[in-house]
């Protein structure tokens, strides 16, 4: 069974960083298209970022918002997709999913960020 | 960038009825749309890609239809569990990005 588990939200300041991880099992992780998606408080899912299997390239895109602000990387030796967070904001506050495949397939259960001013 | 309009913002229903939520995108996507549902707390689940699959192991109860600018999803006979808030979704391929709908909140009548 394929399975998503996030950690590493948590409080941080206003300017902040913060580091995401998304470990994987159950799926060949390495041939996965991997991506992050919010929900802020009260609002509805935002695509984040993805990052693309080293076989199709390894290569990342961002959204407008967070582009030049966050990273994505990988780690296919233990299974682990990262997203590292900086100068953050506070409509960065968001529960942060990560989620497997071109179209979201299978998602994790979520991390809550909390960016306080 | 594409937009996706869903309506209605919320649909009151009782089980057994039939829901029938719509998703219009402001210029054409092809096919490339999806449907996820949403209950708080949990993750979202994928229910529709490529605008009418079924994903793997959803009721055969969940429907997608639709091309170009106009999705459909369609849940014929509502049972309890399917109360939740639900997404549509596109893909684009240039300039690489995905946009989710606003969602549409399914309620207990």
């Amino acid at each position: 069974e394929e399975q998503l588990v996030e950690s590493g939200g948590g409080l941080v300041k206003l300017g902040g960083s913060l580091r995401l991880s998304c470990a994987g099992s159950g799926f060949i992780f390495s041939n996965a298209w991997m991506s992050w998606v919010r929900q802020a408080p009260g609002k509805g899912l935002e695509w984040v970022g993805r990052i693309k299997s080293k076989p199709d390239g390894g290569t990342t895109d961002y959204a407008a918002p967070v582009k030049g602000r966050f990273t994505i990387s990988r780690d296919d030796s233990k299974a682990t997709v990262f997203l590292q967070m900086n100068s953050l904001k506070t409509e960065d506050t968001a529960v942060y999913y990560c989620a497997t495949g071109i179209g979201f397939d299978n998602w994790g259960p979520g991390t809550l960020v909390t960016v306080s001013s | 960038e594409i937009v996706l309009t869903q309506s209605p913002a919320t649909l009151s229903l009782s089980p057994g009825e039939r829901a029938t939520l719509s998703c219009r995108a402001s210029r054409s996507v092809n096919s490339y749309l999806a449907w996820y549902q949403h209950k708080p707390g949990q993750a979202p689940r994928l229910l529709i890609y490529d605008a009418s699959n079924r994903a793997t192991g959803i009721p055969a109860r969940f429907s997608g239809s639709g091309s170009g600018t106009d999705f459909t999803l369609t849940i014929s006979s509502l049972e309890p569990e399917d109360f939740a808030i639900y997404y549509c979704q596109q893909r684009s391929d240039w300039p690489p990005m995905y946009t989710f709908g606003q969602g549409t909140k399914l309620e207990i009548k």
